[in-house]
């Protein structure tokens, strides 16, 4: 079984400062992806980057980084010069190898980015 | 343009009613799931389908039912059956079994339906 624990409830950042939201994963299988999607309040759920677990680089996908620490068990996102834009709800997700491809969620860390 | 649509966007209900909320990918993706998201909760997965015609419990599928007849298409009915159903509603889709765990097989969501029940 997979669990994701995301201990931020709520984080504020200033804009066009970076930002690291935390996540840690629990996982018996020996190969396994992290997800990082974001939620606004529109609700519909945007994909923003994905850590393979044999991965030898950190991901980057524009202003966002995964630091993927893999003996830690976290894979924390980095989000550099935020804007208002990126207030949101952020959640990390892990997918399973075996049998279908489940995905486990955690219960999201909100960002608040203030001018 | 290709995505997810879902609908109704709001959906209200008397209690001791069912309802079915739509869910319709022109991604040719071969696997969909549904979630159910609750206040200040993270997602829970309903029910998934990874070809037609087949689909499997999730880890909260008491009160609710799929089918699968068309690729395109995974319908939820929310039955009377299910105690608390005012909540979210999320769909999603994901190329399917190959490259499961890869980048490329992450999961499109649709915009979400919030039922009520009156």
């Amino acid at each position: 079984a997979q669990k994701i624990t995301q201990t931020q409830p709520g984080m504020f950042v200033q804009e066009k400062e970076a930002v690291t939201l935390d996540c840690t994963y629990d996982t018996s299988d020996p190969s396994y992806g992290l997800f990082w999607y974001k939620q606004p309040s529109s609700g519909e759920m945007i994909f923003l980057i994905y850590q393979g677990s044999y991965d030898q680089q950190n991901a980057t996908e524009g202003r966002y980084s995964l630091n993927f620490q893999k003996a830690r068990k976290s894979a924390n996102l980095v989000i550099s010069a935020s804007q208002l834009g990126d207030s949101a709800m952020y959640f990390c997700a892990s997918i399973s190898s075996g049998g279908y491809q489940k995905v486990t969620f955690g219960i999201g860390t909100k960002l608040q980015v203030i001018p | 343009d290709g995505g997810i649509t879902q609908s109704p966007k709001y959906l209200f209900r008397k209690e001791g009613q069912n309802v079915t909320l739509s869910c319709e990918q022109n991604l040719n993706h071969d696997a969909m799931y549904w979630y159910r998201q609750d206040p200040g909760q993270g997602l829970r997965l309903i029910y998934y389908s990874q070809i037609v015609n087949d689909f499997q419990k999730g880890d909260i599928a008491e009160g609710y039912s799929v089918s699968r007849e068309k690729k395109e298409s995974f319908p939820l009915t929310v039955t009377s059956a299910q105690k608390n159903p005012t909540a979210f509603y999320l769909c999603a889709s994901s190329i399917g079994l190959a490259g499961s765990y890869s980048r490329g097989n992450e999961q499109f969501f649709g915009p979400g339906t919030r039922l009520t029940v009156l």
